[in-house]
């Protein structure tokens, strides 16, 4: 059973840096997109971006340049890093495996991260 | 990118049909067949119900039907029961290859 494991700072300042990873266990790494998704509190969802079965990483524009998604595959691992942060990046962050087309099947517990002086 | 537009709430009574509908543009759900449909219960992570529009994935009830129009998708929930009730999020893959959600739309179920 795939299973996807995110951990990362639930707490955070105005103005560091965010660092989540997500670990995928009893699954491959290889063949698949992984994506980054937020959620602020009692809002909707908000894709952060992805890196995709090429390597390739793409991502909201909204959020492009203080944005960084990477992946060690030997450790079947992807992190995301969000710079200079503020309370507008308040929210839920989960990690979710692309497999074909549009879907996203599996999904990481989901990690709150807050921002606050 | 803007998101896609959902209606706020929905509602329906037990084994009623009910559909939902996501609004975009020809950037987006009128341009690729990548558009998801996903359920979400409150502090649950989101479920993948529907993807490439139409399809359903394993262990999903066929009660839950995935179609597009144009540039409107649509998820139809058929036999309503009480533990659908929860928020749903449409999604598709854009012309600038990113993806964009709809607003969530909160299906209560009477």
């Amino acid at each position: 059973q795939v299973q996807l494991q995110q951990w990362g700072a639930g707490l955070l300042k105005p103005s560091e840096t965010l660092s989540l990873t997500c670990a995928i266990y009893g699954g491959s790494f290889s063949g698949y997109s992984w994506s980054w998704i937020r959620q602020p509190p009692g809002k909707g969802l908000e894709w952060i971006g992805e890196i995709n079965r090429s390597g390739s990483t793409y991502s909201n524009p909204s959020l492009n340049s203080r944005l960084t998604i990477s992946a060690d595959t030997s450790k079947k691992q992807f992190s995301l890093k969000l710079n200079s942060v503020t309370a507008a990046d308040t929210a839920v962050y989960y990690c979710a495996r692309g497999y074909k087309g549009s879907s996203r099947d599996y999904w990481g517990q989901g990690t709150l991260v807050t921002v606050s002086s | 990118q803007s998101a896609l537009t959902q209606p706020a709430s929905v509602s329906g009574s037990p084994g009623q049909s009910i559909t939902i509908s996501c609004t975009g543009t020809s950037s987006d759900i009128g341009a690729y067949d990548f558009v998801s449909w996903y359920q979400q219960h409150p502090d649950k992570a989101p479920k993948l119900m529907i993807y490439d529009v139409s399809e359903r994935p394993s262990g999903v009830s066929n009660r839950f039907a995935g179609s597009r129009s144009g540039n409107t998708a649509s998820l139809t929930i058929s036999g309503l029961q009480a533990e659908d009730e929860a928020n749903y999020y449409c999604s598709s893959y854009t012309r600038t290859s990113t993806w964009v959600f709809g607003g969530g739309t909160r299906l209560t179920v009477l």
